[in-house]
């Protein structure tokens, strides 16, 4: 299985820290996607990176890949009580375009 | 645009009753993915469609399960005869293309099998 596994499980900090959220995978991926999860809510797309990519950035959030130790990063700088939510990484990889999610990191951000 | 649309947003039955969940992807999207979410388990994929056409069904846990996607803006996911594990969010998704991957998900189905 390529799934993902996101670590933490859970992460409480303070408004306008930064949160970090690691995902490690077992297979080779063609990309790896981070969603979001509101309570109650379906996930929304955050970012994708490729697999030929290393860094990649998209507002208050940066996402890094490193394909040699199967792992991606998540970082929300400068959080908000609105970034308050479960966050997954998904994979997909080989001939099958499946996406394989983890079972998320639940983001809480206190005001 | 409208996003993805689920209906009904909760549904409560016994067990044995026939549940259908009903999905309608954005308009223009060629892949459509029916999801289960429980805490247990996390998301799993059940099934996805391309230009209506079931690709992989593997996900689906038994013959209890069904889904049909008669046009492109209409897919079901039935199970018959439903049981008290069935419990769990129901998510359905679309995408425009398999290769770009983004998924859009629709707000899911609360499905409670007493």
């Amino acid at each position: 299985s390529q799934q993902g596994e996101e670590d933490p499980q859970a992460l409480s900090i303070q408004e306008g820290e930064n949160a970090t959220m690691n995902c490690s995978y077992k297979t080779s991926i063609n990309n790896l996607q981070w969603y979001r999860q509101n309570s109650g809510r379906g996930l929304v797309h955050l970012i994708l990176i490729r697999s030929n990519e290393r860094e990649k950035h998209s507002g208050r959030l940066r996402v890094t890949l490193d394909t040699s130790k199967k792992s991606s990063s998540l970082l929300i700088t400068a959080s908000r009580a609105a970034d308050t939510a479960s966050y997954f990484c998904a994979t997909s990889g080989g001939s099958n375009y499946k996406l394989t999610f983890g079972k998320g990191t639940l983001l809480t951000v206190n005001p | 645009d409208a996003g993805v649309i689920q209906s009904p947003r909760h549904e409560v039955t016994e067990m044995g009753q026939e549940v259908t969940l009903r999905c309608k992807p954005i308009s223009g999207h060629d892949y459509l993915f029916w999801y289960r979410q429980t805490m247990m388990r996390g998301l799993e994929l059940l099934i996805y469609f391309n230009n209506n056409v079931p690709i992989d069904d593997s996900g689906m846990p038994e013959d209890r399960f069904s889904a049909k996607m008669p046009n492109a803006s209409f897919s079901t996911l039935k199970i018959q005869p439903s049981e008290p594990r069935d419990s769990a969010v129901y998510f359905c998704a679309s995408s425009p293309r398999l290769a770009l991957n983004e998924q859009f998900f629709g707000p899911g189905t609360r499905l409670t099998v007493l």
